[in-house]
């Protein structure tokens, strides 16, 4: 298995741009979760899909991001428009039941 | 509140030497208790967990550790550090309250010299 594919691995911008990030889950796995990485803040939930259903979004920062996955092998997270203070490595993770989540290589965000 | 604590911000160990990571955590219930490594510009991988029953437990490229429930510890061993070991290691806790999460602690950079 190719493991939890996101893409792009960067991605630079300029304030105000949209954004969208792409991720593949491992296939079987019915569980995919968005984090968001930087050194402030350390690694934080965004929001959780189960079967691709939206769980818990809670994490979500404000209205400018939100997150789909319209079937069991695609999910985006979108951020419209973009910030600087949005510049961080988002990392996707999937996991199968009640087993340990496997991450992505992350997609490293800059904003300008 | 639930919490996981990795006291050490950087750990520096000489290879060959045995290294210790630590983890320390306050949740409510049986903790279900997870290590994850990274490392430079990787996602975390999963190294080891700990659900129930042995205390000591093995997990991938030779690292261990031990779930002590009276220090409310799951610290992070290996025998003997190599170079190789150099990464970001997070230590994660299941949310009792909303099992499908996990708490992250903030992460402890490992330093092994040559």
């Amino acid at each position: 298995d190719a493991g939890v594919i996101q893409s792009p691995r960067h991605e630079v911008t300029e304030m105000g741009q949209e954004v969208t990030l792409r991720c593949k889950p491992i296939s079987g796995h019915d569980y995919l979760f968005w984090y968001r990485q930087t050194m402030m803040r350390g690694l934080e939930l965004l929001i959780y899909f189960n079967n691709n259903v939206p769980i818990d979004d809670s994490g979500m920062p404000e209205d400018r991001f939100s997150a789909k996955m319209p079937n069991a092998s695609f999910s985006t997270l979108k951020i419209q428009p973009s910030e600087p203070r949005d510049s961080a490595v988002y990392f996707c993770a999937s996991r199968r039941l009640d087993n340990e989540q496997f991450f992505g290589p992350g997609t490293r965000l800059t904003v300008l | 509140a639930q919490s996981v604590a990795q006291p050490e911000d950087q750990v520096n160990v000489a290879e060959g030497n045995p290294l210790t990571v630590k983890c320390t955590y306050s949740v409510s219930g049986n903790p279900y208790l997870f290590w994850y490594v990274q490392y430079p510009n990787r996602g975390l991988q999963f190294l080891l967990k700990y659900i129930t029953g042995d205390n000591l437990v093995k997990g991938s490229y030779g690292f261990e550790a031990e779930f002590n429930k009276s220090q409310t510890s799951f610290h992070l061993k290996k025998p003997s550090a190599l170079v190789s070991d150099s990464a970001l290691y997070f230590c994660a806790v299941r949310d009792p309250y909303n099992t499908d999460k996990l708490i992250f602690g903030t992460g402890t950079r490992l330093q092994v010299f040559p």
